[in-house]
């Protein structure tokens, strides 16, 4: 299975700021993910990180508040925009790896955010 | 759209003794993946098995099985020798096109 890694792995941010989080895969994957997971939930697909093109977001979630980039197979940020108390979550990356089975998905370890 | 349920929010078993988590879904496909994740306090989402739906057979990981009933569309988890590791958060997930969709989770506790 592919190494993710995830900077930061929490932060602490003020509303109406914006924070950006890093996934880097160790080896060349063939999709990236990013999901929410709201405090006590389960998680919740945001996008699919697209190499090269604009990501596909999932229902309920916007370009403008969670813009993702994706330059490279292995790499990939979020960014949660203009943040308010409601986005405190841990936010993961996740990836299907070249060679691998393309429907399985391994994880980050997640981004701890508090908005105060 | 699929759904997936996961209808014990918690459990909790002896060490050493085997307990079952349960995970029902709601799909109209009939290929499709079923995965259980572990996710301990250290917050990582860790594969612990995975499931292909059209094969017969129930996949096996050491002392995880799965008990595979597609008709009943039902995919519980059984881990026998309980540890104190397997204390955590455990997720069933459906796939059937890249897009993974998650039970609501169980909290497993283990008492020593």
């Amino acid at each position: 299975s592919a190494v993710i890694s995830q900077k930061p792995s929490r932060d602490i941010c003020q509303r109406g700021t914006s924070l950006t989080i890093q996934c880097q895969v160790d080896s060349q994957v063939t999709m990236m993910f990013w999901y929410r997971q709201q405090p006590g939930q389960s998680l919740t697909l945001i996008a699919t990180a697209n190499q090269g093109s604009e990501a596909t977001y999932e229902s309920g979630f916007v370009i403008d508040k969670f813009p993702i980039s994706r330059p490279n197979l292995t790499f990939s940020t979020l960014t949660v925009s203009n943040m308010s108390p409601e986005d405190s979550s841990i936010y993961l990356c996740s990836a299907t790896h070249v060679g691998g089975w393309t429907d399985t998905q391994y994880f980050g370890p997640g981004t701890r955010l508090t908005v105060l | 759209a699929q759904t997936v349920t996961q209808s014990q929010p918690e459990m909790s078993v002896q060490e050493a003794e085997t307990v079952t988590l349960s995970c029902t879904y709601d799909t109209s496909e009939s290929d499709y993946y079923l995965f259980w994740y572990k996710q301990p306090p250290s917050r990582q989402m860790i594969l612990v098995i995975r499931q292909e739906a059209y094969k017969q057979q129930n996949a096996t990981e050491n002392r995880f099985s799965v008990n595979f009933q597609k008709a009943a569309k039902s995919f519980s988890l059984k881990i026998s020798d309980s540890q104190l590791g397997d204390a955590a958060m455990y997720f069933c997930a459906y796939n059937a096109g890249n897009m993974l969709t998650f039970g609501g989770g169980t909290r497993l506790m283990v008492k020593p």
